[in-house]
């Protein structure tokens, strides 16, 4: 049971471009909403996040656009550079079943890659 | 901060046989959750750890097992491997008790079931 669905699997954008990828759910009880990148032989690493109350944030060159009531939210990534290939999942949070800590349910992930 | 670490990075087991994957967390953390990552999938969760207690298991066979000891670390034990075991299995730390921090990756352990 997939909570939360990624598109596109994979992206080629040019330098400079802009890479955009996108996430929809269905629980509402996610109440936070991460970004992470992953390269090749690494473990994930936290780009940026929202939470459901705020409809954007940017970082620098990433922002997250946020629709809370059509449960979708993206990833924009301006003027990519090609040390931004890497893979990035869209994750949401909730609660564990006994309340006491956070879990996260991610995405299937999307493989950028930025030609130079 | 030597954040989260993982050992071993990576593992090559036979099918059949048992594995222990172990991590111990970033400084300060007191939550262990493990995750499956199949080879271009999204991570899965697997279990999450809290006061060397299981909080919460997902979608995941009794072969898998875990522990938490009382200086955060835990171990991932997986019985009877089969092919189908081979993934990249990470584990995040964090802090309980809903304090909002985020969750920490290691590098994960690269498991090959032959």
């Amino acid at each position: 049971q997939q909570q939360v669905k990624q598109s596109p699997q994979s992206l080629i954008v040019q330098k400079g471009g802009i890479s955009i990828i996108n996430c929809a759910y269905e629980n509402t009880a996610f109440d936070y909403f991460p970004w992470y990148q992953q390269f090749p032989g690494k473990g994930p690493a936290l780009l940026i996040a929202i939470r459901p109350d705020v409809s954007e944030k940017k970082e620098g060159r990433f922002t997250i656009s946020f629709n809370k009531s059509a449960k979708q939210f993206s990833l924009h990534i301006m003027d990519s550079q090609p040390g931004d290939s890497a893979t990035y999942f869209c994750a949401a949070r909730t609660l564990n079943s006994g309340g006491s800590n956070y879990k996260l349910t991610f995405g299937k992930g999307t493989l950028l890659t930025v030609n130079p | 901060d030597a954040g989260v670490t993982q050992s071993p990075t990576h593992l090559i087991k036979t099918r059949g046989q048992q594995v222990t994957l172990r991590c111990s967390p970033k400084s300060g953390h007191d939550t262990v959750s493990w995750y499956q990552q199949a080879l271009g999938q999204g991570p899965q969760f697997i279990f999450q750890y809290y006061e060397e207690e299981e909080r919460q298991r997902g979608n995941f066979p009794d072969r898998f097992s875990g522990h938490q000891f009382p200086n955060y670390s835990s171990e991932l034990n997986v019985n009877a491997l089969l092919l189908g075991d081979s993934a990249l299995y990470l584990c995040a730390s964090s802090l309980g008790l809903l304090i909002n921090t985020e969750a920490f990756f290691g590098q994960g352990t690269r498991l090959t079931v032959v």
